[in-house]
């Protein structure tokens, strides 16, 4: 049991290029989201999904692109990196719809936009 | 929009002494989270609140839920430098996104 499993750890990207963040959990959680951590901000809500199919959008979700095709992945794109997209991004997931559960986090992709 | 407001933002604390953070909000809660976040590392659940007045204890740690389910308070008993890190609440708005605290950054001095 992995749990959330996130990749890359650690990315530099230059300005325009796109990438995908991959985030993979093996506890058949159907709640899955994408936050942004940036100093002296906390924790921003991206997007998020509530099952296999159904994807919505969080705080701050422009810029990024996500999809769920099966419960366990949920990959989040970076369409045309920025320089305000420079952050540390986390997955995490929860065990039903809603979070009444406590969430499981990655471990964190850090990104740098030069 | 509605806004969880943490407080303080930093606090510095000799090893041994107690620390508070608080989380309030405008409105009635359905339930409130806390986590802790290590340095360089990812947030970790602690624990979720429901009932209004409801107190839990994690050994030194003690959490509180407001009677008016508007505020929450974690209450750390005697720091030790295990306890350094960022310790976030986080709120559900009732649409099934977990919005989080600016955190409460917590550092021992030995």
């Amino acid at each position: 049991n992995a749990g959330v499993t996130q990749t890359p750890k650690f990315q530099v990207l230059k300005t325009g290029q796109s990438m995908t963040l991959q985030c993979a959990q093996d506890m058949n959680h159907e709640y899955m989201s994408w936050y942004r951590q940036d100093p002296g901000m906390g924790l921003r809500l991206i997007h998020y999904s509530v099952g296999a199919g159904i994807t919505d959008q969080g705080e701050v979700p422009n810029g990024y692109n996500v999809s769920r095709s099966t419960t366990e992945d949920f990959p989040l794109r970076l369409l045309s990196a920025a320089p305000s997209q420079t952050s540390v991004y986390f997955c995490a997931s929860s065990y039903q719809t809603g979070p009444m559960n406590g969430y499981t986090f990655g471990s964190g992709t850090r990104l740098t936009v030069v | 929009g509605q806004q969880v407001m943490q407080i303080p933002q930093y606090q510095h604390v000799q090893e041994g002494e107690d620390f508070t953070t608080y989380c309030n909000s405008s409105t009635t809660l359905s339930n409130i989270q806390w986590y802790k976040q290590r340095p360089g590392g990812h947030p970790v659940f602690l624990i979720q609140l429901v009932k209004s007045g409801e107190v839990k204890k994690q050994k030194r740690l003690t959490f509180q839920f407001g009677e008016a389910k508007k505020n929450s308070s974690l209450h750390i008993t005697a720091t030790q430098t295990t306890d350094v890190g960022t310790y976030f609440c986080a709120v559900d708005l009732g649409n099934e996104k977990l919005t989080f605290g600016t955190g409460t950054r917590l550092t021992i001095i030995p």
